[in-house]
């Protein structure tokens, strides 16, 4: 597709119930990125993928967080036994390839509330 | 590690008039992108204007353009004849061109900008 496309918009969870947010990247983007924006509005970096292949994962907190990009699937953050600080919006964002310009296009972003 | 800085939490301006946001930034590459990102109540993040660090001309985007001052490593936008639906939370953002940081954004805190009538 033409754009970054979110889903769900919202997700609502109870503590220590599990989370799941898809994200679909722009068709031929090489690079797939995962950023949390919490209530202060601060960005963090999660994690990237080069196709299905993880690139960067310094960001991810590695107990409960795990993505993947599968083939011809969405690709996909799965946040284990939530906690109140997860409550965040979750952006994804996708590149092309090296040498072919770095802007990066952004999801609208799920909003995750965990009470 | 790369830093951004962007020291004015929050910016006001009236409506046709001009205003500056300020970025710094601090990094040991040669090679990078800085970006001005606008995040309206939406919450979706726009692409306001980009500069290559290879390049000394300053980009212009219509009514946004930058200064650039690769050795002082400060980046700041100018909005000049500022409008109602310019309002929005403005992030600074680095990347680096190439290697195993590629396309990992590096953001500022934002700047609130307020634009009144």
């Amino acid at each position: 597709g033409e754009e970054v496309a979110q889903t769900p918009k919202h997700l609502v969870r109870g503590e220590g119930q599990k989370a799941k947010l898809y994200c679909a990247p722009i068709k031929g983007h090489s690079y797939v990125f995962w950023y949390q924006q919490v209530l202060k509005n601060e960005f963090k970096f999660l994690i990237s993928f080069q196709n299905e292949n993880v690139f960067d994962e310094t960001g991810m907190p590695k107990e409960r967080f795990s993505a993947k990009c599968l083939p011809n699937s969405p690709c996909s953050l799965e946040i284990q036994a939530t906690k109140l600080e997860d409550s965040a919006v979750y952006f994804c964002a996708s590149s092309p390839q090296q040498g072919m310009g770095t802007e990066a296009f952004f999801g609208q972003g799920t909003r995750l509330t965990v009470v | 590690a790369q830093t951004v800085t962007q020291s004015q939490p929050e910016m006001s301006v009236q409506e046709a008039e001009t205003v500056t946001l300020s970025c710094t930034y601090d990094t040991s590459e040669n090679n990078y992108y800085l970006f001005w990102y606008k995040q309206p109540p939406s919450r979706q993040m726009i692409l306001v204007i980009r500069q290559e660090a290879y390049k000394q001309q300053n980009a212009t985007e219509n009514r946004f353009s930058v200064n650039f001052q690769k050795a002082a490593k400060s980046f700041s936008l100018k909005i000049s004849d500022s409008q109602l639906g310019d309002t929005a939370m403005y992030f600074c953002a680095f990347v680096s061109a190439g290697g195993t940081s590629y396309g990992k954004l590096t953001f500022g805190q934002g700047t609130i900008l307020t634009v009144h009538p």
